[in-house]
């Protein structure tokens, strides 16, 4: 069973296109992460978001928390050929009742065309 | 510095035989996670371990696999009978606590033919 469901699972822009991945879960996440993954590599972290309603920014990357902490989503700004890669968030449960582990959701596959 | 090694890159076995994957996580990081990897997918947490000891294995899919990590360093994933749908990319994170930010390895491509 996947905790956490990205949508969308493809998607294929121009360059100077503005976009947004959505990451969607029935659970509470103690925190939410973000993170993007090229070809032959391991993921790498993007942004950590803890509180429900926050919203941090990195340059053209905007990533809220959800209210209730459920979901989260991640907007471009302007999207680049540089911004191809696989979109993957990721949520911790601490404990009580959740150990440490990460699940991580189905991820969003994003291809900007110059 | 040094980050996430993980060694081989590629393993290529025929069903029924055992592998054995290895982690050298960052000096220092006292957590460890494995991941599977299916190609196009998210990864699929495995095991983590705190220290020497595995905190939380709830997602080793069955009793084929198993790992260590004897000194609280290096970690072995360690999978016996392999079968065809074991075919995937393990991945190997650490970080320097429960809470601290994941550093991944490149993974290994294990193929089961």
């Amino acid at each position: 069973t996947q905790l956490l469901e990205q949508s969308p699972q493809f998607l294929s822009i121009q360059e100077g296109e503005n976009l947004t991945v959505y990451c969607n879960s029935s659970s509470v996440f103690s925190s939410l992460q973000w993170y993007r993954q090229e070809p032959g590599e391991g993921p790498v972290l993007l942004v950590t978001v803890v509180t429900g309603g926050e919203v941090k920014k990195l340059k053209r990357l905007t990533f809220q928390f959800g209210d209730a902490r459920k979901d989260s989503s991640l907007h471009i700004t302007a999207a680049q050929p540089g911004d191809t890669g696989l979109y993957l968030c990721a949520g911790q449960r601490r404990p009580p009742p959740g150990t440490y582990k990460y699940i991580f959701g189905t991820g969003t596959r994003l291809k900007v065309l110059a | 510095g040094a980050g996430v090694s993980q060694t081989p890159s590629n393993k290529v076995t025929e069903k029924g035989k055992y592998v054995e994957l290895r982690c050298d996580p960052i000096s220092g990081h006292t957590a460890l996670y494995w991941y599977r990897q299916s190609l196009g997918q998210g990864p699929e947490f495995l095991i983590y371990f705190q220290g020497t000891g595995a905190a939380d294995d709830s997602g080793l899919p069955n009793d084929r696999f198993f790992a260590v990590r004897p000194e609280g360093s290096v970690s072995t994933l360690k999978i016996q009978r392999t079968e065809r749908g074991d075919s995937a990319v393990y991945l190997c994170a650490s970080s320097l606590g429960t809470l601290g930010e994941q550093f991944f390895g490149p993974g290994t491509r294990l193929t089961v033919l």
